[in-house]
């Protein structure tokens, strides 16, 4: 069975601090993919990043880090100088070799950055 | 490209009314899907289509159907809604080809109330 787990439901910190939002995911697949969606107060899902299971380099998108690492089934997402903006529900989410191409989401964590 | 659109955006049901939930996409996917969101649930799948003419039941599809007619619209039907069915509503979807083939795009969401 395939499965995301976001143990923390919600995180407050203090504007400028970083923080970093755990994801861990269960599959039995060798190729998969996983997934950081964004949802801001308005509700939309944005997407933010994409890596595959043969991909474990880490990413860094300008504030925005992503930590892939097999050996312990987590893809963790990290905010560095979190702003008032970064306040947000994120998911994490992935994607076996289900033809379907459907994904599995985690629970959500709610981020709240306090100025 | 209007991208993913779904119609109505805010719904308020009585319990037993009927309705259906409309997702229309201008980018030839192939995949759609819909999701409810409940909170502290993430999102759930309801039902996912992988092509004109085809539907597949997702991990909660009790209480709703679904049809695709034509490969841009896939519609979200409640024929007897319950208390149970108040969330909101994302439909989805996936190229199933291409670069960003198995990349969702989702739509803005609708917010369904059953009174």
């Amino acid at each position: 069975a395939q499965k995301v787990t976001q143990a923390q439901t919600e995180i407050s910190v203090v504007e400028k601090e970083d923080v970093t939002l755990d994801c861990v995911y269960e599959t039995r697949d060798t190729t998969y993919y996983l997934f950081w969606y964004k949802q801001p107060p308005s509700g939309e899902l944005v997407f933010l990043i994409r890596r595959n299971s043969f991909d474990e380099q880490n990413e860094i998108s300008g504030r925005y880090s992503w930590n892939f690492q097999k050996s312990t089934s987590s893809f963790n997402f990290t905010i560095t100088a979190s702003q008032v903006v970064d306040s947000a529900v994120y998911f994490c989410a992935l994607k076996g070799m289900d033809s379907s191409y459907k994904l599995i989401f985690g629970s959500g964590t709610r981020l709240l950055v306090r100025p | 490209n209007a991208g993913v659109t779904q119609t109505p955006k805010f719904r308020v049901l009585k319990t037993g009314q009927s309705m259906t939930l409309l997702c229309a996409q201008d980018m030839n996917h192939e995949y759609m899907y819909w999701y409810r969101q409940d909170p502290g649930m993430g999102l759930r799948l309801i039902h996912y289509s992988v092509g004109e003419g085809t539907t597949a039941k997702g991990e909660v599809p009790d209480g709703y159907n679904v049809s695709r007619l034509k490969k841009q619209n896939f519609l979200l039907g409640l024929e007897s809604a319950a208390p149970s069915q108040t969330s909101v509503y994302f439909c989805a979807s996936t190229p199933g080809y291409g670069g960003r083939y198995n990349e969702q795009f989702f739509g803005p969401g609708t917010r369904l109330t059953v009174l």
